[in-house]
């Protein structure tokens, strides 16, 4: 099936670092997405991404839907106590025919220290 | 605003006890998702239905099975519960399958612990 790999597992940083974690994948995808979940409550979306050499933000988050298609980063500026949660990168391929959910990557769990 | 609401939140089954997850959403999305989750494993798709009336196999839907009910819900049943199904189950729905509408909206999560 399809699989998105997404690094780091987790990371310990500093508050006002800046944060990058990315999702790739061996296949092409027309969609990519990234959500939040903060503890004990279920995923948000955080950027939506259509097309691919997109380059968008929210805020303190920027996030690029890679030229190939085949892979997407996701940036934090400045971080702060309340960025701490897991972050998964989700991509859905458009297949016309048959209907999907989303493809997620396993996470990147984001821990900071004051 | 409710959005995607599940119920219980929390639950702990033997083995072989059977029950229902419900899910439900006021948003008047057309799709709805059943997902699990597991420490180092992302998020799951078990059973989706794309529309009422319609519900089709995820990546892992052995051992369970959905119900669309009408357009605001969606139940998993797991009919004869297993250790391996210890897990947090996510609800989510979204308003169009595609394209172009990768926005989920997921319920709080239900935990679910098999003895």
């Amino acid at each position: 099936g399809q699989q998105l790999n997404q690094s780091p597992q987790s990371m310990f940083i500093q508050e006002g670092e800046d944060v990058s974690m990315n999702c790739t994948s061996s296949s092409i995808f027309n969609t990519w997405l990234w959500y939040k979940q903060d503890p004990g409550e279920g995923p948000v979306l955080l950027i939506a991404l259509y097309k691919a050499g997109e380059l968008t933000s929210n805020g303190r988050l920027t996030a690029q839907f890679g030229i190939t298609r085949k892979d997407s980063f996701l940036n934090i500026s400045a971080s702060i106590p309340s960025d701490v949660g897991i972050y998964f990168c989700a991509a859905q391929r458009y297949s016309g025919g048959g209907a999907d959910g989303l493809t997620f990557g396993k996470g990147t769990h984001l821990i900071i220290q004051p | 605003n409710a959005g995607v609401t599940q119920t219980p939140k929390f639950q702990v089954l033997k083995t072989g006890q059977s029950m229902t997850l419900q899910c439900a959403q006021d948003m008047n999305h057309n799709s709805m998702y059943w997902y699990r989750q597991d420490p180092g494993m992302g998020l799951r798709l078990i059973y989706y239905s794309a529309s009422e009336g319609t519900t089709d196999k995820g990546e892992v839907p052995n051992g369970y099975n959905v119900s669309r009910l009408n357009k605001r819900e969606f139940s998993l049943r797991l009919e004869s519960a297993a250790p391996s199904q210890t897990s947090v189950y996510f609800c989510a729905s979204r308003k169009k399958q595609l394209p172009n509408t990768g926005e989920l909206f997921f319920g709080e999560g239900s935990r679910l612990t098999v003895l």
